[in-house]
């Protein structure tokens, strides 16, 4: 079964280090969002992304993050100047059709993040 | 502003039938969404509802009432990997909107 990939599963980094979280996507899928969850609390959308540009951004997704789609395949997400409270599970999603149709978003199996 | 509002922790029997209510206050809407997720797991999907009415998938059935800001997950034939916490979600556009999650104890 196809599935979202996210990489690597655990990162550590000192606080002001930037970071880049790799997800693969589904290879049919045309839409891709970044959500997180801090530990113990609800899942936040961060960021969605079509057509190699941002579709939406929630006021969580200031200057020091950023997306790329570098390739076909990866989709990424970067903390320029990460700070502590930036420590949380990044999830990747994508979905096969546009929001607001029936369509589910696949969710990776995250990215546990700590900053130091 | 979004609001979504669920209750924060149910408990109920191995093979009894639970309902988990959400209600949302929401800028604009393009469905709504019920994901399942276990501890240190990603959410998986459950059900899709962006017309009024009742959706059903095997043990599972969402509600939705647009013009109550309400939904419902009902959950049938409670097994004890049921046991997880359920996120009541709202799309508008790109972007989804996430309620705390109901955490659902199954106890034997």
């Amino acid at each position: 079964e196809p599935e979202v990939t996210q990489t690597p599963s655990h990162q550590v980094t000192q606080m002001g280090q930037e970071v880049i979280l790799r997800c693969v996507p589904i290879s049919n899928h045309l839409y891709f969002y970044w959500y997180r969850q801090i530990l113990g609390q609800k899942v936040e959308f961060l960021v969605s992304f079509y057509n190699n540009e941002i579709s939406e951004k929630s006021e969580i997704f200031d200057d020091q993050f950023s997306v790329e789609r570098p390739d076909g395949s990866n989709f990424t997400l970067k903390i320029r100047s990460t700070k502590l409270e930036d420590s949380a599970m990044y999830f990747c999603a994508s979905s096969e059709s546009a929001p607001g149709a029936a369509t589910e978003a696949f969710f990776g199996q995250g990215t546990r993040l700590t900053v130091v | 502003g979004q609001n979504i509002d669920q209750p924060t922790e149910m408990t109920a029997t191995e093979g009894a039938i639970v309902q988990i209510n959400c209600t949302y206050q929401t800028s604009g809407f393009n469905g709504l969404f019920w994901y399942q997720q276990h501890a240190g797991e990603a959410p998986t999907f459950l059900s899709y509802n962006v017309l009024d009415g009742l959706e059903e998938k095997g043990r599972f059935s969402s509600f939705l009432s647009r013009s109550k800001g309400y939904s419902y997950l009902l959950l049938k034939e409670l097994q004890m990997k049921d046991s997880a916490s359920y996120l009541c979600a709202v799309r508008n556009a790109g972007k989804s909107t996430f309620g705390d999650g109901t955490t659902l104890t199954v106890k034997p």
